[in-house]
């Protein structure tokens, strides 16, 4: 058990619609990492917080959005839906900024399935 | 740009044999690499890393990589494969573009044979 947890751990929705995904980060750690996980693309890094604050950003759509908040626990808001978005998405957090040589620690993914 | 390349997407071992899982890497500067393993249904757990220092790492459940420098490497190795090592490793590599992230590579899926 990494400490990191993530919820749900399953979703089904339609296209369209719009989902929200929790991460709680291990205590003490200030960064959160979002990855999404597809069968054709491998494991892709969305975005990352520090602290509250946007830090980095990968190959996250506009249509998808993250915050952190005051207690550190982060979510991922998926809006517009569509099939191509059904995935495993990972959270995962480090102690730091995430600086060289920073483990990231991963939560069990939440999986989301359009349909 | 900077990269990461497991070549294998699948490696077959027979228990009790020695596994290697191989990965190259291509970055500027000095590489932080890490392998990271993930059973079925469940979330990466990091197995080890390099930082700097002595070429062969040691990490978690017996297994150890070897960084080389000129062969830009990093391969996962253990010297002896259990049926319940069967999973999907995943190499990476720590880079800075402006900021810290993660570059996976797409990963491995060892099957060691009983």
């Amino acid at each position: 058990d990494s400490g990191v947890t993530q919820t749900p751990k399953h979703l089904i929705t339609a296209t369209g619609q719009r989902v929200t995904l929790r991460c709680s980060p291990r205590s003490g750690d200030l960064s959160v990492y979002w990855y999404q996980q597809s069968l054709d693309q491998g494991l892709q890094f969305l975005i990352h917080y520090y602290n509250g604050e946007e830090r980095a950003k990968g190959n996250i759509l506009e249509r998808f959005s993250a915050q952190q908040f005051p207690d550190l626990h982060s979510e991922l808001n998926l809006s517009s839906l569509e099939l191509g978005d059904s995935a495993l998405y990972f959270c995962a957090s480090s102690a730091g900024q995430g600086a060289r040589g920073e483990t990231q620690y991963f939560g069990p993914g939440t999986r989301l399935l359009v349909l | 740009a900077q990269s990461v390349a497991q070549p294998e997407d699948q490696v077959n071992v027979a228990e009790g044999n020695p596994l290697t899982v191989k990965c190259t890497y291509s970055v500027s500067g000095n590489p932080y690499l890490f392998w990271y393993v993930q059973y079925p249904n469940r979330g990466l757990q990091f197995l080890l890393k390099y930082i700097t220092g002595d070429n062969l790492v040691k990490g978690s459940y017996g297994f150890e990589a070897e960084f080389n420098k000129s062969q830009t490497s990093f391969h996962l190795k253990k010297p002896s494969a259990l049926v319940s090592d069967s999973a999907l490793y995943f190499c990476a590599v720590s880079t800075w573009s402006g900021t810290y992230k993660y570059i996976f590579g797409t990963g491995t899926r060892l099957k060691v044979l009983a």
